[in-house]
């Protein structure tokens, strides 16, 4: 069906607000990736989900980041007080996982772009 | 820890000409590597991979061919049009040393393309 979408589309947030982003993956995939991009930069690793278990959350910058997947299928990002710093483009991405090969090929959404002003 | 290293842009060029983007990666392992398209307004897509030593990918024109020696992952065309206009990105995975795809993305190099 339908590929990964990502709401909201952007968000403005004022310095100190919480906000919760949404990633719908493409049906099935077991995989899902949250990735974080700034402004002229390329995207960076914030966590991965296998199913709805957290097995990587090494890139979340900090104690203020927070996600979950809890049925495995959809998955929220949480930024709670948000800072300047925060403010860039928010990726999901998910892909099947089949074993042995080299490379599952990972379904980018369009992305959450977060302003924090 | 593993990286990816992309010429700096912006890259003006006239359509029809010749394009490389230079890409060279650090990894301790034997990655995967890719080349990514983020064409304005859109999202993120693969526009090839290459998965092991000497294999080329290759995708709407595009080349770029896996150099273990070199560490080099360049990408070329012989022929740009308009419709090429957008940010490229190299990447490279790692999932034998991960267990799964995590993806390490170069800076991306902007591309224009001018008529």
């Amino acid at each position: 069906g339908a590929g990964v979408s990502q709401s909201p589309r952007y968000k403005v947030a004022k310095r100190g607000q919480d906000v919760a982003l949404r990633c719908d993956p493409i049906s099935g995939h077991v995989s899902l990736f949250w990735y974080q991009q700034a402004l002229g930069q390329g995207p960076e690793f914030l966590t991965y989900f296998q199913n709805e278990a957290q097995l990587d959350k090494s890139g979340l910058p900090s104690d203020r980041f927070f996600a979950e997947r809890p049925e495995g299928s959809v998955s929220t990002l949480k930024i709670q007080r948000t800072q300047q710093e925060d403010s860039a483009v928010y990726l999901c991405a998910s892909s099947t996982r089949l074993a042995g090969k080299r490379y599952n090929e990972q379904f980018f959404g369009p992305g959450t772009r977060l302003t924090v002003l | 820890g593993d990286s990816v290293t992309q010429m700096e842009g912006p890259v003006t060029l006239s359509e029809e000409a010749f394009l490389t983007i230079n890409c060279t990666y650090t990894a301790t392992g034997y990655p995967s590597l890719f080349w990514y398209v983020q064409y304005p307004g859109e999202g993120l897509q693969l526009l090839l991979k290459a998965t092991k030593a000497d294999d080329k990918g290759s995708n709407k024109g595009f080349e770029a061919t896996y150099r273990k020696e070199t560490t080099s992952f360049h990408l070329e065309k012989g022929s740009v049009q308009v419709s090429d206009s957008a940010v490229y990105f190299c990447a490279l995975s790692d999932p034998m040393k991960t267990s799964y795809d995590k993806v390490i993305f170069g800076p991306g190099t902007s591309l224009s393309v001018i008529p």
